[in-house]
């Protein structure tokens, strides 16, 4: 069975600070993984990663992944109060199926 | 439409009864996705729709579950005999072509509270 493992659940920080939110993974048939910021219900794209070592950046958030280590990270810096919200990570693994396996997301609170 | 509806937005039945959510996807998206999120958990894939047709339903968690999708458009979800471990919100996803996460956009979702 397909498993998304994050770390931390939850994470409180302070205005500016930078933090590092992982994501593990293991899946029979990769074939990419999505980061998505959830405030209130709708979950919103952030990143696709296919490819080990190359990050992909936007702004103040970044994204890389280990296809060897089976993990992900999305850090993000200077942080401000608006990057409050759940963020979870996906894999998409096909095998037949077209929808996502997510994780349980890290709930991520950013206070003034 | 601008985005995708979800409706109800809230629902509040009791065990037993039937419910059905709606969901509207953004216009021209053939590919449509009901997932559910407990609390505290990810999302769980429940089914998939390519057009009409529903090529993958293997996330739906039991029988009294069941999703059709009309018209390459509009798309219900129906638990029957609903049981107090249905409770969550239900978020549905509609993108261009199926397996195009990256272009996937979520409705607001509706919360289903089984009293």
């Amino acid at each position: 069975e397909d498993k998304v493992v994050q770390s931390p659940l939850s994470l409180v920080v302070h205005e500016g600070d930078t933090v590092t939110l992982n994501c593990s993974y293991e899946v029979t048939n990769f074939r990419s993984l999505l980061w998505y910021k959830q405030e209130k219900k709708a979950p919103t794209f952030l990143f696709m990663l296919t490819s080990s070592g190359i990050e992909k950046k936007s702004g103040r958030l970044s994204s890389i992944l280990d296809k060897k280590e089976l993990f992900s990270i999305l850090n993000i810096t200077a942080t401000q109060t608006g990057d409050s919200a759940v963020y979870l990570c996906a894999v998409d693994s096909g095998g037949g199926a077209d929808g996502l396996t997510f994780g349980k997301g890290t709930h991520l609170i950013i206070q003034p | 439409g601008a985005g995708v509806s979800q409706s109800p937005s809230n629902k509040v039945t009791e065990k037993g009864k039937d419910v059905e959510l709606r969901c509207d996807p953004i216009s021209g998206h053939t590919a449509l996705y009901w997932y559910r999120q407990s609390l505290g958990q990810g999302l769980e894939f429940l089914i998939y729709f390519q057009g009409n047709s529903a090529p993958d339903k293997s996330g739906l968690p039991s029988d009294r579950f069941s999703a059709e999708r009309t018209g390459g458009s509009v798309s219900t979800l129906t638990i029957q005999r609903t049981q107090q471990e249905d409770s969550a919100v239900y978020l549905c996803a509609s993108s261009q072509r199926g397996g195009r996460h990256t272009e996937a956009f979520f409705g607001q979702g509706t919360r289903l509270t089984v009293v």
